[in-house]
């Protein structure tokens, strides 16, 4: 069975910083393209950022270039989201996602605020 | 960035009747191998999203075959023959062709 299990979420200042972790299984996660997707309260969900099988790519949203940094570890079958200078806007429940929305996590509330 | 909009963004139906929900790409979602990236997820309240349709047309494994996407270039729908109680939630529209993918608004539907 297909899990992925995102940690790391919280409450932060604004200005702070995070690290998401999003634990992979029951299937081949070095042969798959990740991506980290997040859903505002309230809203619809926003693709963020994505990371290529062995890690050599990587595309981000314009709004969090510069800040976030996408990451993964093959051999702990774990995909990362460090997350800078983090502003209000960026709050939302952040998920873990294997292809174009093939399977999705449960997510990791992310709130930032003074 | 493509800009995806759909309609209507609020439906109440009928349990049993059909339903339809259309979404439009600002360009084209054709890639150049060919393929058209539009899927569709349904969101339950408290819940992930999850996804029905990809590629246009094709269904997930377990999603029911009152489920039926089409579509093509920029204009898509999707549809179902009879509505459940299950069904109530949010469909959102994806386009994962060119980046960053997009989803549209959402059209919320209710009994």
């Amino acid at each position: 069975e297909v899990q992925l299990v995102e940690s790391g979420g919280g409450l932060v200042q604004p200005g702070g910083s995070l690290r998401l972790s999003c634990a992979a299984s029951g299937f081949n996660f070095n042969t798959q393209w990740m991506h980290w997707v997040r859903q505002a309260p309230g809203k619809g969900p926003d693709w963020v950022a994505n990371i290529k099988e062995d890690g050599s790519s990587k595309n981000y949203v314009d709004s969090v270039k510069g800040r976030f940094t996408i990451s993964r570890d093959n051999a702990k079958n774990s995909l990362y989201l460090q997350m800078n200078s983090l502003r209000v806007e960026d709050t939302a429940v952040y998920y873990c996602v294997w292809g174009r929305g093939y399977r999705w996590g449960q997510g990791t509330l992310v709130i930032v605020s003074s | 960035d493509v800009v995806m909009t759909q309609s209507p963004l609020s439906l109440p139906v009928t349990l049993g009747q059909p339903a339809s929900f259309s979404c439009r790409s600002s360009q084209s979602l054709v890639q150049s191998d060919g393929k058209t990236y539009l899927n569709w997820f349904q969101q339950r309240p408290g819940q992930s999203p999850r996804r029905l349709i990809y590629d246009v047309s094709n269904r997930e494994s377990g999603v029911p075959d009152r489920f039926r996407g089409g579509g093509s270039g920029t204009d898509f729908t999707l549809k179902i023959s009879r509505v459940e109680a299950e069904d109530v939630g949010v469909y959102y529209c994806l386009q994962g062709t060119h980046w960053p993918y997009t989803f549209g608004p959402g059209t919320k539907v209710d009994i």
